[in-house]
């Protein structure tokens, strides 16, 4: 079945230690976009790529990193530079090459800190 | 970023009633989505709007596109318990350096009593 698959569901990292939430889509989407959820906060977007090789900020950037070297896969590294890592994590896709589709999301990766 | 103000954030309602909910931004948008996020899992779209004064129905719920463009709306009819969770409203912007980027508001939970 096609879909977005994020490995692991559960994630803890202890302090000073950089981590890596997998995301992978068998959809063909071109977009790929990382989101974090907190309780009453709804989504904000941290890193999308449009296209293969390219990715651009969203709007809580620092402290993570990403890279795009396949189509299907678009993992986020949360750096020991993120102060406040605890939330829930959110790969989404969408076909980028039409403006304006919807986001197909996973079922995402909560990361705790030990 | 864009700024989604959505309502009411939160809802208790008893089984078979009807629930509306709203979602407004700060400026036009031409593409308006819904989604539900139950517990532990992404979100799941529901209905996506493209055009000024369109309703469009999924089911039970019915979601609008504002005539303003500035503006969305969602109702279920006859609500059960599996209509609880989170539901979104995102939006995506009708010109700049952000179009096809999505924008969300802070979710309205959704609780159904027997």
């Amino acid at each position: 079945d096609g879909g977005i698959t994020q490995s692991p569901k559960y994630l803890f990292r202890k302090e000073g230690q950089n981590v890596t939430l997998s995301c992978e889509q068998n959809l063909n989407h071109d977009a790929m976009y990382w989101y974090r959820q907190d309780p009453g906060q709804g989504l904000r977007l941290i890193y999308y790529s449009q296209i293969v090789n390219d990715f651009q900020k969203g709007d809580i950037a620092e402290g993570y990193s990403v890279s795009r070297e396949k189509k299907e896969s678009f993992p986020l590294t949360v750096t020991s530079a993120q102060k406040n890592p605890t939330a829930f994590y959110l790969c989404a896709s969408s076909i980028a090459k039409r403006p304006n589709q919807p986001q197909h999301f996973g079922d995402g990766t909560r990361l705790s800190i030990l | 970023g864009q700024q989604l103000n959505q309502s009411p954030q939160s809802m208790f309602i008893q089984e078979g009633e009807d629930v509306s909910m709203n979602c407004t931004s700060s400026s036009i948008f031409n593409t308006w989505l819904w989604y539900k996020q139950d517990p532990g899992e992404g979100p799941v779209l529901l209905i996506a709007l493209y055009k000024a004064g369109e309703l469009t129905s999924n089911g039970r719920l019915t979601a609008q596109f504002g005539i303003t463009r500035k503006d969305s709306f969602l109702n279920i009819s006859a609500s059960i318990p599996s209509d609880v969770g989170i539901y979104f409203c995102a939006g995506s912007p009708d010109r700049g350096s952000t179009l096809g980027r999505l924008y969300f508001g802070r979710g309205t939970q959704l609780t159904v009593w027997p």
